[in-house]
């Protein structure tokens, strides 16, 4: 299965400001997906991201809010505008592999404050 | 929309105990995946199911989709202490869905 990276790992950041995670797998993909998982709590999809086209945003995720590149077929980023602390969370990059089953980089924890 | 339930919540149990967890949902499902989360990393898919009453193992975990298509259960046999995290099922419509994600199961094992 394919290897991911994020970064970064964690961050603390002040409300108001961005962060923008990055995800670079080792091998090209066609969709790679970006998961947010709020403290205690599931995983939540946010969007699928294509090369060469705009992210797919779920229902209750915005593009101005969670801004998604996608370069090339081995690298995306999901950046998190104008923070606040309701934006805690652990965001995940996943790549989605044969018959469905999705492999999880380790995962971006933000903290804001 | 498509929501996924797990039981128990939670489950503090001896080394040693086996162990046993379910997922259900209202609609049906093509694929099952069992997930298991290490604090600080990413989910690690377990087992995977895509066949109404198909029974796979691996090492001490057996899983199973069930024959409605509605559940799948997880069994964890002879606990060790690295049994410790959190179970996640998720489950996929049909292949063009996106995958969803049950709240999980949070396994915690008394040496």
């Amino acid at each position: 299965s394919a290897v991911i990276s994020q970064k970064p790992s964690r961050d603390i950041c002040q409300r108001g400001t961005s962060l923008t995670i990055q995800c670079q797998v080792d091998s090209q993909v066609t969709m790679m997906f970006w998961y947010r998982q709020q403290p205690g709590q599931s995983l939540t999809l946010i969007a699928t991201a294509n090369q060469g086209s705009e992210a797919t945003y779920e229902s209750g995720f915005v593009i101005d809010k969670f801004p998604i590149s996608r370069p090339n077929l081995t690298f995306s980023t999901l950046t998190v505008s104008n923070m606040s602390p309701e934006d805690s969370s652990i965001y995940l990059c996943s790549v989605a592999g044969d018959k469905s089953v999705l492999t999880f980089g380790a995962g971006s924890r933000l903290t804001v404050l | 929309g498509q929501q996924l339930n797990q039981s128990p919540q939670s489950m503090f149990i001896q080394e040693g105990e086996d162990v046993s967890m379910n997922c259900t949902s209202s609609s049906i499902f093509n694929t099952w995946l069992w997930y298991k989360q290490d604090p600080g990393e990413g989910p690690v898919l377990l087992i995977a199911l895509y066949k109404a009453g198909e029974l796979t193992s691996n090492g001490r975990l057996t899983a199973q989709f069930g024959i409605t298509r509605k559940d799948s259960f997880l069994n964890i046999s002879a606990s060790i202490p690295s049994d410790v995290g959190i179970y996640f099922c998720a489950g996929q419509r049909t292949s063009y869905d996106k995958v969803i994600f049950g709240p999980g199961t949070s396994l915690s094992v008394i040496p």
